[in-house]
């Protein structure tokens, strides 16, 4: 399957500072990427879809001036938190879209853990 | 109700089948998904099942969709405990881009 990476894996950060995660599609070229956040034992929290050239998508109760979101070029997208808190502490997965033929699928990144002391 | 629905547990033998149920809301959906999770991983892609299709066999997995009744089910032949995670179903809307998850089967491993 197709690759995605995120950097970095884990990040600790002291409240108030800002923090940028990245996300690259390795071998194909993705104009929709999605990040997401998953609090421990539960699902996947969709917060925004970003789209290669435009301005990202914010679910409904996502802050879009807390998530910054930047898809610059076809292979990556970056999440940045500012001004982070306690609370913003949690695991954060972004995707990928690949739309291949009649396939349509998202290719997962390992994810990232964000603490914030 | 929820979009996604599974049971949030299966226990199972090593060497036997597990089995894990998914029910879904769209009718319309045009893809489904069956993902993996292994603790403090991303999600791995396992399988997926175009609307159109009953049946996708690939190895040891096995996925049934019944449309009718909205129930989407992943089969593991002989599990082993390398199986042990989290297993999330998943809908792609027949609207937008957006894939609809459910809320991920722990599955544990008797030996």
């Amino acid at each position: 399957g197709a690759v995605v990476s995120q950097h970095p894996s884990r990040v600790i950060c002291k409240s108030g500072t800002s923090v940028k995660i990245e996300c690259r599609s390795l071998d194909f070229q993705a104009t929709t990427m999605f990040w997401y956040r998953q609090f421990p034992k539960q699902s996947l929290m969709l917060m925004a879809t970003s789209n290669e050239g435009s301005k990202a998508t914010y679910e409904q109760g996502v802050e879009k001036d807390k998530f910054l979101i930047n898809h610059a070029s076809l292979t990556l997208s970056t999440l940045t938190v500012t001004s982070a808190h306690p609370e913003d502490s949690s695991f954060y997965i972004c995707s990928a879209r690949q739309t291949s033929g009649r396939a349509d699928t998202q290719y997962f990144g390992p994810g990232t853990r964000l603490t914030v002391l | 109700g929820e979009d996604v629905e599974q049971s949030l547990f299966l226990s199972v033998r090593e060497g036997d089948s597990s089995v894990i149920n998914c029910t879904y809301t769209d009718s319309s959906s045009t893809y489904l998904y069956w993902y993996k999770q292994e603790p403090g991983a991303g999600l791995q892609l396992l399988t997926y099942i175009f609307s159109n299709m009953d049946m996708k066999q690939d190895q040891r997995l096995t996925v049934l969709l019944n449309k009718k009744d909205k129930h989407l089910s992943l089969r593991i032949a002989d599990t082993q405990t390398g199986d042990s995670a989290i297993y999330f179903c998943a809908e792609k809307k027949s609207v937008g881009d957006k894939i609809i998850f459910g809320k991920g089967t722990r599955l544990h491993i008797l030996p």
